[in-house]
């Protein structure tokens, strides 16, 4: 069982349309993270939520837009979206170590299954 | 900008052998480094982390080196086995973002 879930596993939009991925996690994760991977490519990383605060952005065109509404839930909103935009997109989520803990832990990303975007 | 290089695309070696992969990484100094494996269709899963100050890590089959003056680590699966077909990715973490290396498709034939 994964402790991150994302839904849906699978969508199809238009470039027109608008649609949101989901993804929940009740590990206690603070720090979410949003990767987008192309075939036989590595994953890219797109955002980074550090106690529900965006603290990174790698870049990404505003039509992706993510969310954090609270600690257990993570979006990503998708508007306008183009073909090249089709990937699989992972959530994964990570403890932030306490100083003590880190020396201890691995502080590893925690994936979910992802999500499979096509844009027709 | 980081950069992470894997040494193949594909590895293909014999049931029973050790593969060995390699991950060289520029422009970063990372307190550790850390190994996934993926398969199709599916998100990484974490495997071992290692540190600067650990020269080797070994969990059940698994073994990895890291070597910061050449800024490279090795990952050896001894006596490999058809289930270890997969993705195997590296991962460095500066600060709370996580890169990840270009992979290595492994494939173990019977």
């Amino acid at each position: 069982d994964t402790e991150v879930t994302q839904t849906p596993k699978h969508l199809v939009m238009g470039m027109t349309n608008k649609k949101s991925l989901k993804c929940e996690q009740h590990m206690g994760h603070r720090a979410m993270y949003w990767y987008k991977q192309k075939a036989k490519k590595p994953p890219e990383l797109m955002f980074v939520y550090s106690y529900e605060k965006l603290s990174i952005n790698e870049s990404v065109p505003s039509r992706f837009s993510p969310e954090c509404p609270n600690s257990s839930l993570l979006n990503l909103h998708l508007h306008a979206l183009q073909p090249e935009d089709s990937a699989l997109y992972l959530c994964a989520g990570r403890l932030i170590l306490g100083a003590l803990k880190r020396i201890l832990g691995t502080g590893e990303l925690f994936f979910g299954e992802g999500s499979r975007l096509t844009v027709l | 900008s980081q950069k992470i290089e894997q040494n193949s695309e594909a590895l293909n070696i014999q049931e029973g052998k050790t593969a060995t992969l390699t991950c060289n990484y520029t422009n970063y100094s990372p307190a550790y480094l850390q190994w996934y494996r993926q398969d199709p269709g599916r998100g990484p899963v974490f495997l071992l982390l290692i540190r600067e100050n650990e020269k080797e890590k070994r969990k059940e089959r698994l073994k990895v080196t890291f070597d910061t003056t050449l800024k490279q680590s090795l990952f050896h699966i001894t006596a490999s086995q058809p289930a270890d077909s997969a993705t195997y990715l590296c991962a460095l973490a500066p600060g709370n973002q996580f890169y990840f290396g270009t992979g290595t498709s492994l494939t173990v034939i019977p």
